[in-house]
């Protein structure tokens, strides 16, 4: 079973609509984020959690919100879905500040 | 070669030859990076990492280099297999955290049978 496991894998969407991706993790790492990755361009940072009461806001937080609802489980929402935020949203891990990321396979979001 | 920010280059190998991957970063004071495989439909992969006190790092098949004068990372890759092909990326950070990584676009790395 994979470490870090995202659902769902592929989802199409229309503008307005409310879209929740989730992240669960098997390794028990305290520190969690999520990550947007387009064509051309690196990954960046929309969220990161360091801890259940830890929430912070990462380089593109705008449109987005999260919620930690246990150590082992991180998600996204996105409130109002807009047509740029179609992309690849990458749930990652770590197990402390200054260590290696652990990624899930990734959520392939479409919205229309 | 990939610089942190642009374009998407390319670059294929023969298989069993070695292969060069570049990456040119822009701040000065990162300190650690790291390099990630990302292959077709899966989440990146850890390759190897180094830190701003060292110039060189060796894994299995692997090796980073670091050149703090012109601000240039390179991974090499020693007898390039087919199950090498994949998106391979840098990313840099000025404290080593996690967080404040800035990850590169990439370069794709095609092996030739």
């Amino acid at each position: 079973d994979a470490d870090v496991t995202q659902t769902p894998r592929n989802r199409i969407t229309k503008t307005g609509k409310r879209i929740m991706l989730e992240c669960s993790q098997t390794k028990g790492h305290d520190r969690m984020y999520w990550y947007r990755q387009d064509p051309g361009l690196g990954l960046r940072l929309i969220y990161y959690s360091f801890d259940v009461k830890d929430i912070n806001k990462g380089e593109i937080s705008d449109g987005y919100s999260v919620s930690r609802q246990a150590q082992a489980k991180f998600s996204l929402s996105l409130e109002s879905a807009i047509p740029n935020q179609t992309a690849l949203y990458f749930c990652a891990t770590s197990r402390g500040a200054n260590e290696k990321l652990f990624f899930g396979s990734g959520t392939q979001l479409s919205v229309l | 070669g990939e610089s942190v920010g642009l374009h998407l280059p390319t670059l294929s190998v023969q298989e069993g030859d070695n292969s060069i991957i570049n990456c040119a970063y822009s701040n000065s004071a990162s300190d650690y990076f790291i390099w990630y495989k990302q292959e077709s439909g899966k989440g990146p992969q850890f390759i190897i990492d180094i830190r701003s006190n060292m110039d060189k790092r060796q894994g299995q098949r692997v090796t980073v280099l670091l050149n703090k004068t012109v601000k240039h990372l390179s991974l090499q890759i020693a007898a390039t297999q087919p199950g090498d092909s994949a998106v391979y990326f840098c990313a840099e950070s000025p404290s080593g955290s996690a967080r404040q990584l800035t990850f590169g676009s990439g370069t794709q790395l095609t092996v030739l049978p």
